[in-house]
């Protein structure tokens, strides 16, 4: 099964928004509300940033949500900053009980 | 504190087996969902398997039939046996709580390098 289709960079200035796409089928993304972003930087351990397309575990600020439309989820941060400068992933229930990641967006805080 | 402490891993020859340890402290490796992620060199995440709370186990094809998911509930621990080990299996390897059943995964360990090389 070939990975969740994601951006492989991007880029914005602090203060600016983002929004990372993460596109899939109508067997993984599209068909479930089960699609969960992470923020990871090299070295440490992800972290959950949304999860059920857009729901917020606490502690992680207001200005990342989510959201989903057909079989594209995407992951909006608001304000940027330079700590948000990092690798995020999307993942998704994929069906037969299996989970897949997406191939992972880097971004850039200019 | 919730935690997952990972043990195990380390270099081994191809068609080798090796097993991977996490150990859980603040919550109960029986009574949550429990996966195993792994990230190759240079690459992204990768979900590998699954243990249900009701023991039920699932996994990505490439490992299906070489890796066995586990747990030991008196001890608390989530175990990856590793077998027929190929080179593309070498990858950090995290143990991680899914929240949901839904694959959210909040709680990581914090990862254990495996390398398989001749």
């Amino acid at each position: 099964q070939s990975a969740l289709t994601q951006p492989r960079s991007l880029s914005g200035s602090p203060g600016q928004s983002v929004t990372i796409s993460c596109t899939g089928t109508s067997s993984d993304v599209g068909g479930y509300n089960s699609v969960s972003w992470y923020q990871h930087h090299p070295g440490k351990a992800p972290k959950l940033m949304i999860y059920n397309v857009g729901r917020r575990p606490s502690g992680v600020p207001d200005r990342f949500s989510g959201s989903k439309s057909g079989n594209t989820a995407s992951l909006t941060i608001s304000g940027l900053q330079a700590e948000d400068e990092a690798d995020y992933y999307c993942c998704s229930h994929a069906g037969a009980f299996t989970g897949l990641f997406g191939g992972g967006t880097r971004l850039t805080v200019l | 504190d919730v935690q997952l402490v990972q043990s195990g891993g380390g270099l081994v020859q191809p068609g080798g087996s090796l097993r991977l340890s996490c150990a859980a402290s603040g919550l109960t490796v029986s009574g949550d969902y429990m996966s195993w992620v792994r990230q190759a060199p240079g690459k992204g995440l990768e979900w590998v398997s699954v243990i249900w709370t009701a023991g039920s186990t699932y996994y990505t094809a490439s490992v299906q039939g070489r890796f066995t998911i586990s747990r030991d509930n008196p001890k608390n621990t989530l175990y990856l046996q590793m077998n027929s080990l190929r080179v593309e299996d070498t990858a950090v390897y995290y143990c991680a709580r899914d929240l949901t059943g839904s694959y959210a995964f909040d709680i990581w360990g914090q990862g254990t390098m495996v390398t398989v090389s001749s």
